[in-house]
């Protein structure tokens, strides 16, 4: 049972807007810790796709946008396009680990 | 660029210690202030960190696995290794490693992961 909790699955259609919330706790992202979200292609390792709740790395489409609010965070994917077909994890800190959610596969239909 | 790439054995038997190696190439593993990670993910599952080391040998670990994990570092070959001891089965996974930055504590770099299977 991972320490963030998001959705097993969302999932939208081509041009569509999707968002897959990561709640947490007090003792992780309520205590004021960043959130930070990754993309996992099918056979690949997870990419950086937000760092610090809602900032984009370089290379990263503008897309894709994060918030964080209380003890949850979100990401939003604007434009669905079939390549954004993906596992999202979302990921913070508590008690002096690194914790993160359970994964949620985004299928575009 | 930092690319980062993991090597070791791909079968390891139970009771056994896994040993895996992280080479960092593209940068030197001493310059910036940050940490090196393991993380790993069983088949079908989610991912899990298991502990960091930065350059000065520092580590932090994992609660549930820090009785049976040590992560080293060895700066002249631009390396970080990991150690697991005692393994089973459900330490069966896809093993990464990823570089840590610090005052954020997200993994910026990832290497390409390998499979570590426990069986006899």
């Amino acid at each position: 049972q991972s320490v963030l909790t998001q959705p097993p699955s969302v999932s939208g259609a081509p041009g569509q807007r999707v968002t897959i919330s990561c709640t947490g706790s007090s003792s992780n992202i309520g205590a004021g810790y960043d959130v930070h979200w990754y993309q996992q292609l099918p056979g690949t390792a997870p990419k950086l796709l937000i760092y610090g709740n809602s900032n984009r790395p370089s290379g990263v489409p503008d897309r894709f946008s994060g918030s964080k609010s209380g003890t949850s965070a979100s990401l939003a994917i604007t434009g669905l396009q079939a390549e954004d077909e993906a596992d999202y994890y979302c990921q913070s800190y508590d008690s002096s680990l690194a914790v993160f959610g359970g994964g949620t596969k985004l299928t575009v239909l | 660029q930092v690319q980062l790439q993991e090597s070791g054995p791909g079968l390891v038997k139970p009771s056994q210690t896994l040993s895996l190696t992280c080479t960092v190439s593209g940068g030197s593993i001493s310059s910036g202030s940050y940490y090196w990670s393991w993380i790993r993910q069983p088949a079908g599952k989610g991912l899990e960190w298991i502990g960091r080391i930065y350059t000065s040998g520092s580590t932090n670990y994992n609660p549930s696995l820090k009785s049976r994990v040590t992560i080293s570092v060895d700066t002249s070959k631009n390396q970080f290794s990991l150690k697991l001891s005692s393994v089973t089965a459900a330490d069966t996974a896809v093993y990464y490693c990823a570089r840590d930055v610090p005052n954020g504590d997200y993994f910026d770099y990832w290497g390409q992961g390998t499979l570590v299977t426990v069986s006899s």
